[in-house]
């Protein structure tokens, strides 16, 4: 099976509110993870990543938490926009004997309701 | 603009009729990859390109080829294509280890 998987294929938000989007992993091995936005007809766009060594990261208006003790991965969005509508994928690399591999769950599609 | 550019963004083919998708680079990247996108699978790796004349296999490279004589360019070859390749394709390049990739916009391509 995958060893990088979102909880949700769907999640639905009002604009204003925020958004937290999760990622499970099952290789401890990992050291890096990324978040991905896919809109339609486009291919993904980097947003955030974090490195294993850090819990927490922060962009603009977005935020990644790592817990590495239960493997899981979040995503926040903070006062989500029309824009914000999209796909969304996490990656894993594998580690140090797969340098250039990255795994991705199969995505959770973001709706933003007006 | 740095980009990743591929061609073409769309393609229909008849089974078995040899194709090549491309892949150009325009930031000097040490790594590229292709990826296959289907639904409810997410993206899967098909091939890696860790430099020029490096190449290896991802998670589903059955029916595919790559080659990287140059540094800038990642081409996919599809030598006797079947309609289970039918899916959308995105090249990638990254410039180190641990970095991530930046995608291409993707090719659709239809087998039939």
């Amino acid at each position: 099976g995958e060893s990088v998987g979102l909880h949700l294929p769907t999640l639905s938000v009002q604009e204003g509110d925020n958004s937290i989007i999760n990622c499970a992993y099952s290789n401890s091995a990992s050291d890096y993870f990324i978040w991905y936005k896919q809109e339609s007809g486009k291919g993904p766009q980097f947003i955030i990543d974090i490195r294993s060594n850090m819990d927490k990261r922060q962009g603009q208006r977005v935020t990644v938490l790592l817990n590495k003790t239960v493997k899981h991965l979040s995503l926040q969005i903070a006062a989500t926009q029309p824009g914000d509508s999209a796909v969304y994928f996490c990656a894993e690399n594998m580690g140090p004997s797969n340098d250039y591999k990255l795994s991705f769950g199969a995505g959770t599609t973001v709706t933003v309701r007006a | 603009e740095a980009q990743v550019t591929q061609n073409p963004r769309y393609l229909i083919t008849v089974t078995g009729k040899k194709l090549t998708v491309t892949c150009s680079q325009n930031m000097n990247h040490e790594y590229m990859s292709w990826y296959r996108q289907d639904p409810g699978l997410g993206l899967r790796q098909i091939y890696y390109s860790m430099n020029v004349e490096v190449t290896d296999k991802g998670d589903v490279p059955e029916g595919y080829k790559v080659s990287r004589k140059e540094k800038r360019n990642f081409p996919l070859i599809l030598e006797s294509p079947s309609p289970n390749q039918t899916s959308l394709y995105f090249c990638a390049s990254s410039p180190s280890t641990g970095l991530g990739y930046t995608f291409g916009s993707g090719t659709r391509l239809t087998v039939v």
